[in-house]
């Protein structure tokens, strides 16, 4: 079946670094990638999306492209704040219909000042 | 802003209970889900739904059922509480058509079975 695969938190980070979240998917078809964000004490916040190949989804400074070659949906962020500090989920859609979102299993981020 | 609201916050219940969590939803979505969240394992998929009066199971669905007898209205049932179910649940709306995949979370429901 479908999969998404994140790499394992907790992340640690100091303030204004470069970020790389690694996802990677397993799928039938061409499913749409999302990257979902959920803070401390919140339900999960949609980040960006990506619907077809080589797509390039950004929001709040955050960029992932989807690249169906190596199934990779990487997050990227250039410089990161202490309030970028979350729990980050990748996903994926499951089919035609309203189907639901395939998770990953999340990866834990702490930005240090 | 789309809200999704969630009955409570924290609930505690024994082994045995029946335990209803309520999600409502104030932007007309058809779509309406319910997941649930465990360290090491993300969200999984419970349920959901499409329109009013119909359900669909996910990954997971033994132990649970749901409700949907009203458009913005989503329930989950758990007819005997087990501490296996110890979790916290995650109720998510959405449009139709190609925004469906874009979902809306509800803060969520740390349900603890005694």
């Amino acid at each position: 079946g479908d999969s998404v695969t994140q790499m394992e938190g907790p992340v640690t980070l100091s303030e204004e670094a470069f970020l790389t979240i690694n996802c990677t998917y397993t799928a039938t078809g061409y499913p749409s990638l999302f990257w979902y964000v959920q803070y401390p004490g919140e339900g999960l916040q949609l980040l960006l999306k990506a619907t077809k190949a080589d797509d390039k989804g950004s929001n709040k400074g955050f960029e992932a492209t989807y690249r169906k070659e190596t199934t990779s949906f990487h997050l990227e962020k250039g410089s990161v704040q202490v309030s970028d500090s979350a729990v980050y989920f990748c996903a994926l859609s499951r089919g035609g219909g309203a189907d639901g979102l395939t998770f990953g299993k999340g990866t834990h981020l702490i930005i240090q000042p | 802003d789309v809200k999704v609201t969630q009955s409570s916050r924290y609930l505690v219940k024994r082994t045995g209970e029946k335990v209803f969590l309520e999600c409502v939803q104030d932007m007309d979505h058809e779509n309406m889900f319910w997941y649930r969240q465990d360290p090491g394992l993300g969200l999984r998929l419970i349920y959901f739904s499409y329109d009013v009066k119909m359900k669909e199971k996910g990954d997971i669905p033994e132990g649970y059922s749901v409700s949907r007898e009203k458009k913005e209205r989503f329930s989950l049932i758990l007819e005997s509480a087990s501490t296996n179910q110890t979790s916290m649940y995650l109720c998510a709306s959405s449009p139709p058509g190609d925004l469906r995949n874009e979902q809306f979370f509800g803060p969520g429901t740390r349900l603890t079975v005694l």
